[in-house]
């Protein structure tokens, strides 16, 4: 089955802690996302990589890191730095020519 | 700047009932494209649609339609005779052409739909 996987569903950690949330996809594409979304909001993007070992800022990009060390694999670290790192976020690749993004399952990440 | 707005935040309808969402865009791109998607409560998003520049014929599938007017900006999403299934957040999104003729999506704030039986 084509199509992105992400782990864990849901993700506890304790403040301060640096944490990486796993995102990958076998279709094939060259652009990958990420995204944050808060309860009643809509998506904002944090990081996005157009090709491997090359990616760009979102939005809201502080307090997050992300690496492309392969096209199927774009991890994305929630660092002590981000202030409110409590979301569920959103992985996405895309298909380049016409822009439809395919969703990953998400993970719900809560700090305490 | 490209900009996608929802302006109905929250709607609720009974079953069978008809119900449109609303989709209003801004864009200086003369190419683009528009989706939607659902997002049911499990979270993960749906795509439903996407609708290019140059095509602004209606689309209809099953008890869903679309309707791109150029004239207006607009994008309004119907769904027929509504069910319980229907009940999710709707967003809508434009695409743009980024760096490197990449498309990134510009997104709405979504439009959360409640059917009730």
């Amino acid at each position: 089955d084509g199509g992105i996987t992400q782990s864990p569903k849901y993700l506890f950690r304790k403040e301060g802690q640096n944490v990486t949330l796993s995102c990958e996809q076998n279709l094939n594409h060259d652009a990958m996302y990420w995204y944050r979304q808060d309860p009643g909001q809509g998506l904002r993007l944090i990081y996005y990589s157009q090709i491997v070992n090359d990616f760009q800022k979102g939005d809201i990009a502080e307090g997050y890191s992300v690496s492309r060390e392969k096209k199927e694999s774009f991890p994305l670290t929630v660092t002590s730095a981000q202030k409110n790192p409590t979301a569920f976020y959103l992985c996405a690749s895309q298909s380049t020519w016409d822009g439809e993004q395919y969703f990953g399952p998400g993970t719900r990440l809560t700090v305490t | 700047a490209q900009k996608v707005t929802q302006a109905q935040t929250e709607i609720s309808v009974v079953e069978k009932e008809d119900v449109t969402l609303d989709c209003v865009y801004e864009t200086r791109d003369t190419t683009y494209y528009l989706f939607w998607y659902k997002q049911p409560p499990s979270g993960e998003l749906v795509f439903l649609i996407r609708r290019n520049s140059f095509d602004e014929q209606n689309e209809i599938s099953g008890r869903y339609s679309w309707n791109f007017q150029k004239s207006t900006s607009s994008f309004n999403f119907t769904i027929t005779a509504s069910q319980v299934v229907d009940s999710a957040v709707y967003f809508c999104a434009l695409s743009e052409v980024g760096a490197g003729n990449n498309r990134k999506l510009i997104w709405g704030l979504g439009t959360s739909l409640a059917v009730n039986p």
